[in-house]
């Protein structure tokens, strides 16, 4: 069964240094997501993408926030300029039609 | 806004038991409704959904029924196993392309 992948499943970084998260959607999917999962607290909506732009975002999403699809199978987040608190489980997701979203594994980010 | 509130965890049960995970939301319409199961160590897997009132979500024997009136998509299934052991995850779709998940019910099941 198709999977969205996700690399690196852990990414420890410096605050203040920029971090990139990259995704490869399942490969018919159209629509593409970001959430976060700080430990221990619910899972959190970041941004939606669909049609090579931003569709809808979250106050957490701000301008130290930016996603790109750079061709057409990655899909990436990138945090400019990391805090501590950036510190989460950030999971992708994609689907074809916008409702049911498909996860991947997600990556742990670890701000020093 | 929309909210989904989930049972408090965490919960253990003794294998062959009966769980329920009570999940009651707030929309102002009809949403559509996802279990998401987190096994350790793994990322969100959608466990069942239903897109409408009445509907019945089902899958590796939990189900889940789409209650307009309470308002509610408890989850349930008739014995558990030890491999049941995961987070498991209440979330919400109204239209606005993103799901709103509840705060999620560590399970762990008891040989």
């Amino acid at each position: 069964e198709p999977e969205v992948t996700q690399t690196p499943s852990h990414q420890v970084t410096q605050m203040g240094q920029e971090v990139i998260l990259r995704c490869v959607p399942i490969s018919n999917h159209l629509y593409f997501y970001w959430y976060r999962q700080i430990l221990g607290q619910k899972v959190e909506f970041l941004v939606s993408f669909y049609n090579n732009e931003i569709s809808e975002k979250s106050e957490i999403f701000d301008d130290q926030f930016s996603v790109e699809r750079p061709d057409g199978s990655n899909f990436t987040l990138k945090i400019r300029s990391t805090k501590l608190e950036d510190s989460a489980m950030y999971f992708c997701a994609s689907s074809r039609t916008g409702v049911t979203q498909h996860f991947g594994d997600g990556t742990r980010l670890s701000i020093l | 806004g929309d909210s989904v509130t989930q049972m408090e965890g965490p919960v253990t049960l003794s294998e062959e038991a009966f769980l329920t995970i009570n999940c009651t939301y707030t929309a102002t319409g009809y949403p559509s409704l996802f279990w998401y199961v987190q096994y350790p160590g793994e990322g969100l897997q959608l466990l069942l959904k239903a897109t409408k009132a009445d509907d019945k979500g089902s899958n590796k024997g939990f189900e889940a029924t789409y209650r307009k009136e309470t308002t509610s998509f408890h989850l349930e299934k008739g014995s558990v196993q030890v491999s049941d052991s995961a987070v498991y995850f209440c979330a919400l779709y109204f239209g606005n392309e993103k799901l709103t998940f509840g705060t999620g019910t560590r399970l762990t099941i008891i040989p």
